[in-house]
């Protein structure tokens, strides 16, 4: 079955890049129709969708974030990666990668999640 | 403040059931039929428990259950069990530009 992981530091600092990249395991990035998404969390807080990526490289964002992200995949290696610029500590969450399929935006398989930490 | 509103807190005693609410508007919730339900547990990844309103995927029990009355959509969890005290969540399709929304969160407790 497929699962995602999640990989990348877990300390940024301060209006630097944070970069993390997701692979996707039991199967093809391009297989099937679906989305592949970044989601985040802040402590004790609630869930905010960041963007997706289809296999073609198609790609939609947050409005809230466009301006700072860049989701990209690589389907040779069943990765797709997230670039978030100009960090500040209010970029501080755990952020998942998730799976949805396409048109319904259900998200079925979600990694376990990486905490990044914003801090000088 | 989150775009679909979901109470804060329910709570219940083992074998009871407990509704979870999730309201929206008619460009996300009561617009679409594309209403997702997640469990999350502490330090957890969320779960999806209900898709599309009312369907549950291969493995959820059957004691949970989905619904939708106009803008609002509903999570019935029935006969509660210790395990099943988490955060869920609601996300539904918008026609807005954020293409998601998501609920703010309940926490369920057993007690």
């Amino acid at each position: 079955h497929v699962q995602l992981q999640e990989s990348g530091p877990g300390l940024v600092r301060p209006s630097q890049t944070l970069s993390l990249t997701c692979t996707v395991s039991g199967g093809s990035i391009s297989s099937g129709s679906y989305y592949w998404n970044w989601i985040r969390q802040p402590a004790g807080k609630g869930l905010e969708w960041i963007g997706r990526i289809y296999p073609s490289g198609s790609t939609n964002y947050n409005p809230s974030l466009k301006s700072r992200v860049t989701i990209s995949v690589d389907t040779s290696k069943d990765q797709f990666s997230l670039k978030l610029y100009s960090v500040t500590a209010a970029d501080t969450a755990v952020y998942y990668c998730a799976r949805a399929m396409a048109g319904i935006l259900t998200f079925d398989i979600w990694g376990q999640g990486t905490m990044v930490t914003v801090s000088s | 403040q989150s775009a679909l509103t979901q109470p804060a807190s329910v709570s219940g005693s083992p074998g009871q059931s407990i509704t979870i609410s999730c309201t929206g508007t008619s460009s996300d919730v009561g617009g679409y039929n594309y209403v997702s339900w997640y469990q999350q547990h502490p330090g957890k990844a969320p779960k999806l428990m209900i898709y599309e309103v009312s369907n549950r995927p291969s493995g959820v029990s059957n004691r949970f259950s989905g619904s939708k009355s106009g803008n609002t959509a509903s999570l019935t969890i029935s006969g509660l069990q210790a395990e099943d005290e988490a955060d869920y969540y609601c996300i539904s399709y918008t026609s807005g530009s954020t293409l998601v929304v998501f609920g703010g969160g309940t926490k369920l407790t057993v007690l």
